[in-house]
């Protein structure tokens, strides 16, 4: 069954420095979600990507982040400059054209800034 | 008025037993709703995917929605010990941002 891939699994890193988060979406979807979750908090959404472009972000969604497809299988998420409240679990999800809310989830990468 | 609220309080049920989950919302523009699980330290799966009123049953797995109420249950039948997770309702309205509940933690006894 085709699934959402996440690497890395975890990743630590100091504080200010660039991350990158990887994420190989199902292959035939066409909407890409960036969804973060501080531990013991709700699942909270980042940001939409779709054609190319971002579609929705929220209010986390800073000019600290940035999203990318930078070829025709992978979606990144950078984080520019990260903060001790960066950390968290990222997830990256992906839904097919039409089926509106049927985001389909990868592992996650857990995030600790230092 | 949180946008969707869930009990977060863990539920302990013995194996074999009826596990009645909900949630309930503010935001009338929902249209889509749905139950995610999440094992400890992994992703959401998605579990069942509902856009009316009325129920839809999957298996064991029973999704009810009353959007006149703002009200959403999932419902498990003869639960078994890998239902053993947390539970988390989301829904949408139409934009593809989906909004979470906290989760309800689970744990079925053998």
């Amino acid at each position: 069954e085709p699934e959402v891939t996440q690497t890395p699994s975890h990743q630590v890193t100091q504080m200010g420095q660039e991350v990158i988060l990887r994420c190989v979406p199902i292959s035939n979807h066409l909407y890409f979600y960036w969804y973060r979750q501080i531990l013991g908090q709700k699942v909270e959404f980042l940001v939409s990507f779709y054609n190319n472009e971002i579609s929705e972000k929220s209010e986390i969604f800073d000019d600290q982040f940035s999203v990318e497809r930078p070829d025709g299988s992978n979606f990144t998420l950078k984080i520019r400059s990260t903060k001790l409240e960066d950390s968290a679990m990222y997830f990256c999800a992906s839904s097919g054209q039409g089926n509106y809310g049927e985001q389909f989830f990868g592992p996650g990468t857990r995030l600790t800034v230092l | 008025q949180k946008e969707v609220e869930q009990d977060p309080g863990p539920l302990s049920v013995p194996e074999g037993a009826i596990v009645s989950l909900n949630c309930t919302y503010s935001n009338s523009a929902f249209q889509y709703f749905m139950w995610y699980r999440q094992y400890s330290r992994k992703g959401p799966e998605l579990l069942m995917y509902t856009y009316s009123s009325g129920n839809k049953e999957d298996g064991r797995f029973t999704a009810q929605v009353d959007k006149s109420s703002k009200y959403i249950s999932l419902f498990i039948r003869d639960s078994q010990p890998s239902d053993s997770a947390t539970y988390l309702c989301a829904m949408d309205n139409g934009n593809n941002r989906l909004a979470f509940g906290k989760g309800n933690q689970v744990v079925v006894i053998p």
